[in-house]
């Protein structure tokens, strides 16, 4: 089993949709959660960081974790067609070992 | 703003030569990875190093060497290369320190074709 699971998509989705982007771990360790956005041709950059369970806002962007069910979520609000990426998560412990998902390839339709 | 730049975006190399591809960070970072990216399999870790001249093996190091003999600059080293060696290269720092933010930055990748 891997330590990471997501769904790759690709996901297709109309400009102002609400967009839900999921993924699933097994180790119950992991403390630090990421996302991050990268678009074609390019190294992923960080998009969102939370610590532990719970919800953070930054803009059209919430990140949620669920530690119960080992569960995190992005939501991406008025989805606009330079979100159109390839969306990461990521997570770790306490050290420097990051485990990634596959990535969820996003498409928003203007 | 953290930067991490690599020495090329795009590089063609023939089966059997020796490849470096270069990684330089200017955040001080003390630590620095390279991972691989292929399609379907994700971000796969080659090796990290925590500190110059240190250095720890990933999950799939065979064929690859790493350098770092100054804080700034990691370098990934291909012996001889080969054709299941053509892949998207990343390199990321990190700085010290367990915290929430002390999070990963990439590069903007180098793309290496092997003929």
């Amino acid at each position: 089993q891997k330590e990471v699971e997501q769904d790759p998509g690709p996901l297709s989705v109309p400009e102002g949709a609400i967009v839900s982007l999921n993924c699933t771990y097994s180790n119950s360790a992991f403390q630090y959660f990421m996302w991050y956005r990268q678009y074609s041709r390019k190294g992923p950059e960080l998009l969102m960081y939370t610590y532990s369970s719970g919800n953070k806002e930054d803009g059209r962007f919430t990140a949620q974790v669920d530690k119960s069910s080992k569960y995190i979520s992005l939501f991406i609000r008025d989805s606009q067609p330079s979100d159109s990426a390839t969306y990461l998560c990521a997570m770790r412990n306490t050290g420097n070992q990051f485990y990634f998902g596959t990535g969820t390839s996003l498409t928003v339709i203007p | 703003d953290v930067k991490v730049t690599q020495s090329s975006r795009y590089l063609v190399k023939r089966t059997g030569e020796k490849v470096f591809l270069e990684c330089v960070q200017d955040m001080d970072h003390e630590n620095m990875f390279w991972y691989r990216q292929d399609p379907g399999l994700g971000l796969r870790l080659i090796y990290f190093s925590y500190d110059v001249k240190m250095k720890e093996k990933g999950d799939i190091p065979e064929g690859y060497s790493v350098s770092r003999e100054k804080k700034e600059r990691f370098s990934l080293i291909l012996e001889s290369a080969s054709t299941n060696q053509t892949s998207m290269y990343l390199c990321a720092s990190r700085g010290g320190g367990s915290g929430s933010g002390n999070e990963q930055f990439f590069g903007p990748g180098t793309r290496l074709t092997v003929l």
